[in-house]
């Protein structure tokens, strides 16, 4: 899986849009790009994921680079409930069994009142 | 849809005793389960991969007699502690992959709280 790299930090002030950024410089044509999140305490949740299009889900939309070298995450009304940690992560399709989810440091987001 | 569910969510217990943590998909089957392990301030690190009707496969540094998993059916994983010591305490969590068409996603559960005292 390729390596990504994302802020460590992050604040937003609640109702405006966060942006979070990922670099993925040396993914390959067959690698998605996924998103979770993890709330303190919390098993991390599935947010969106993407190949090569944008997408956009309830949840987020998800801006690729055509050279698909970075991505955006993006909440579009932020709220309080949205401060967690946000991990990006590249990762092929499955083929077998081996196609765990490799977890970095992740951006921890702070929603501000 | 895609839930995960974990039980119990959290457990303390003496040392040197067993505990089984059970991770289910609620809503879907999965063929395959992953069990993480998470310290505090630290991100999730992968123990094992779990398969539907054969032998786990285990991280390098994981000890498989110690942490025995058991995938029985297309919709449950458990995960023993065997002699559980306080360095075995930690956040545990279990994902299981959905697979419908073009989309492969893993959905995590809430995590399972292990302290032993």
């Amino acid at each position: 899986d390729a390596k990504t790299t994302q802020p460590p930090s992050m604040d937003c002030a609640e109702g405006r849009a966060a942006n979070l950024p990922c670099n993925h410089s040396t993914i390959s044509g067959n690698e998605y790009v996924y998103w979770y999140r993890q709330i303190h305490s919390q098993g991390p949740q599935y947010i969106i994921h993407g190949l090569k299009n944008n997408e956009t889900n309830e949840m987020a939309s998800l801006i690729i680079t055509e050279d698909r070298k970075s991505s955006t995450l993006i909440l579009p009304h932020a709220t309080l409930r949205d401060t967690a940690v946000y991990y990006c992560i590249a990762q092929a399709p499955g083929s077998g069994s081996a196609r765990q989810l490799t977890f970095g440091s992740g951006t921890q987001l702070t929603v501000l009142p | 849809g895609a839930v995960v569910s974990q039980h119990p969510s959290w457990v303390i217990c003496k040392s040197g005793t067993s505990v089984k943590i059970e991770c289910r998909s609620l809503d879907f089957q999965a063929t395959t389960m992953f069990w993480y392990r998470q310290f505090p301030k630290q991100s999730l690190m992968l123990m094992a991969t779990s398969n539907e009707g054969s032998k786990a496969t285990y991280e390098q540094g994981v000890e498989k007699d110690k942490f025995l998993i058991n995938h029985a059916s297309l919709t449950l994983s458990t995960l023993t502690v065997t002699s559980a010591h306080p360095e075995d305490s930690s956040f545990y969590i279990c994902s299981a992959r959905a697979v419908s068409g073009k989309y492969d996603t893993q959905y995590f559960g809430p995590g399972t709280r292990l302290t032993v005292l």
